[in-house]
């Protein structure tokens, strides 16, 4: 079975500095992976998603995130954060088959401060 | 306009009654899903549902019935609530691998 590990449940960074959250999956396959963010009270927004080609996927709000079948790591990343992207973040991977859903990691909550 | 919509937003229960949590997609999905989100947890996938039918069930409990009257609904039945059944309860959709989520539903068993 796939699973997927954050391995920094909390991550605190200055506005303007730059960003990487950390994910590995484990799955025998070709995955397929997303980022999701979570801003404080809501439902969870799709950032960027990864089909098998390009290994660097762009998503929305500056975000990128990179895949390596060699490290078994989708890390994602922005280059100078914001203020609004206090929130936590997601690492999710799929078999491909959409029937069966996404399994998911438990998260990095970012800080930011000024 | 949101375009998962689910209700209600906050849900208090009290031990062994049932509720109905309800969940409408307007992006056009065939594809509809339900996802418990509960404290120190993985967000966590329950069922999936494809064309009003039943396409996976990662629920070990038959208290969690999907319910799906339209193409677009995908309500959740849960009967004799537990205090552990505490939880935000999220509703999905997709048309390709893409899953859209809903703004859920806080449930609190009392």
């Amino acid at each position: 079975a796939q699973s997927v590990t954050q391995p920094d449940a909390r991550v605190t960074v200055s506005e303007g500095a730059s960003l990487q959250l950390r994910c590995k999956y484990s799955y025998f396959g070709t995955p397929y992976l997303f980022w999701y963010v979570q801003y404080p009270r809501q439902g969870l927004q799709l950032l960027l998603k990864y089909y098998p080609g390009d290994p660097v996927v762009q998503g929305v709000n500056g975000f990128e995130a990179e895949f390596s079948k060699s490290n078994s790591s989708f890390h994602l990343r922005k280059a100078s954060v914001h203020w609004s992207d206090w929130a936590v973040y997601f690492c999710a991977v799929s078999m491909g088959n959409y029937a069966q859903g996404l399994t998911f990691g438990l998260g990095t909550r970012v800080s930011v401060f000024p | 306009d949101p375009k998962i919509i689910q209700k209600p937003k906050y849900l208090v229960a009290v031990t062994g009654s049932e509720k109905i949590l309800i969940c409408e997609q307007y992006l056009g999905h065939n594809a509809m899903y339900w996802y418990r989100q509960s404290a120190k947890k993985p967000l966590e996938f329950m069922f999936s549902y494809s064309y009003q039918k039943l396409m996976d069930n990662q629920t070990a409990s038959s208290r969690f019935q999907p319910q799906s009257s339209k193409k677009n609904h995908l309500d959740l039945q849960i009967t004799a609530l537990k205090p552990d059944d505490s939880a935000t309860y999220f509703c999905a959709s997709s048309q390709e691998r893409g899953i859209y989520f809903g703004p859920g539903t806080r449930l609190l068993v009392l």
